[in-house]
C-alpha cells in the first residue's frame, strides 16, 4: 500500500498570510492526527479526525483548524500565520481500531 | 494532560555498545508507548511499541521496557551501529479515546566507529 502523502512538502508564506496544508491517509485509514514539530518545543499534537469527525483537539490557538473528507483525506488551515508557525507539519495515519500511527513526509512552513 | 519526559537528550555510543534511553509519564490511565526513530529530513518511523498489559517487548535489536507503576519506559539498543544513528521519540497514549500522542522530547543518538 502507499504510505502517508502531504502536500505540499515545502511553503514560504508570509506572516498575516493563511495557509492550507494537505494529508492523504494510507488506504483504508480513517484516522488522521496532525503534529508540529520544531526544535524547541518538539512534537506537539494539534488534533486529530476520524470519519470527517473531529476525535481529539490539542493545545493550539483557534487559527490552527482542520477538516476530513469523506474520503478519509484531511486538511488543516493556519490563518494570520506568525513567524513562530513555522514549523514541520507532520501527519499521521492510523486503522480504526488500532493504535500505530503511521506518518507522512511533512510539511514544512517557513513563515517570513 | 499527559506530560512524558525524555532522557538523555544527547547519547553517544562506541558501535557495538548498548544504548538505553529512558521515558517517564505523568497520567497513571495511558495505555500504549510507542518509539519513534526520525533520521535528519525524514519522517518519524515506529520502531517498536508496548501496550500497559505487558512488562517487555523485543524485536531483533530493540527491546522496550514497561514500569507501570513507576511510570516510567525504557528502549534498549544492543550491538548499535552506524545506522542507528538518529533522533529517538518515546511517546505515550493519551486516553480518552481516539489517537493522541504526546511525545518526549526526542535522543541524539550518535553511533560512532
Amino acid at each position: 500500500k502507499a504510505g502517508v502523502t502531504q502536500t505540499p512538502r515545502y511553503l514560504i508564506k508570509t506572516r498575516g498570510q493563511q495557509v492550507t496544508l494537505s494529508c492523504s491517509p494510507i488506504s483504508g485509514h480513517r484516522s488522521v492526527s496532525w503534529y508540529q514539530q520544531t526544535p524547541g518545543q518538539g512534537l506537539q499534537f494539534l488534533f486529530e479526525y476520524f470519519s470527517e469527525t473531529q476525535r481529539n483537539k490539542g493545545n493550539f490557538p483557534g487559527r490552527f483548524s482542520g477538516r476530513q473528507f469523506s474520503n478519509s483525506r484531511s486538511e488543516m488551515n493556519v490563518s494570520t500565520l506568525e513567524l513562530g508557525d513555522s514549523a514541520l507539519y507532520l501527519c499521521a495515519s492510523t486503522l480504526a481500531g488500532q493504535e500505530t500511527q503511521y506518518f507522512g513526509p511533512g510539511t514544512r512552513l517557513l513563515v517570513l | 494532560g499527559e506530560n512524558v519526559e525524555q532522557h538523555p537528550s544527547t547519547l553517544s555510543v562506541q558501535e557495538g555498545d548498548s544504548a538505553v534511553i529512558k521515558c517517564t509519564y505523568s497520567d497513571s490511565a495511558s495505555n500504549y508507548f510507542p518509539w519513534y526513530k526520525q533520521e535528519l529530513g525524514k519522517r518519524p518511523q515506529l520502531i517498536i511499541d508496548i501496550r500497559s498489559n505487558v512488562g517487555e517487548k523485543k524485536d531483533q535489536r530493540i527491546a522496550v521496557t514497561l514500569n507501570k507503576t513507576a511510570k516510567h519506559f525504557s528502549l534498549h539498543i544492543t550491538e548499535t551501529q552506524p545506522e542507528d544513528s538518529a533522533v529517538y521519540f518515546c511517546a505515550a497514549s493519551s486516553p480518552g479515546g481516539g489517537n493522541k500522542l504526546t511525545f518526549g522530547t526526542g535522543t541524539q543518538l550518535k553511533v560512532e566507529l
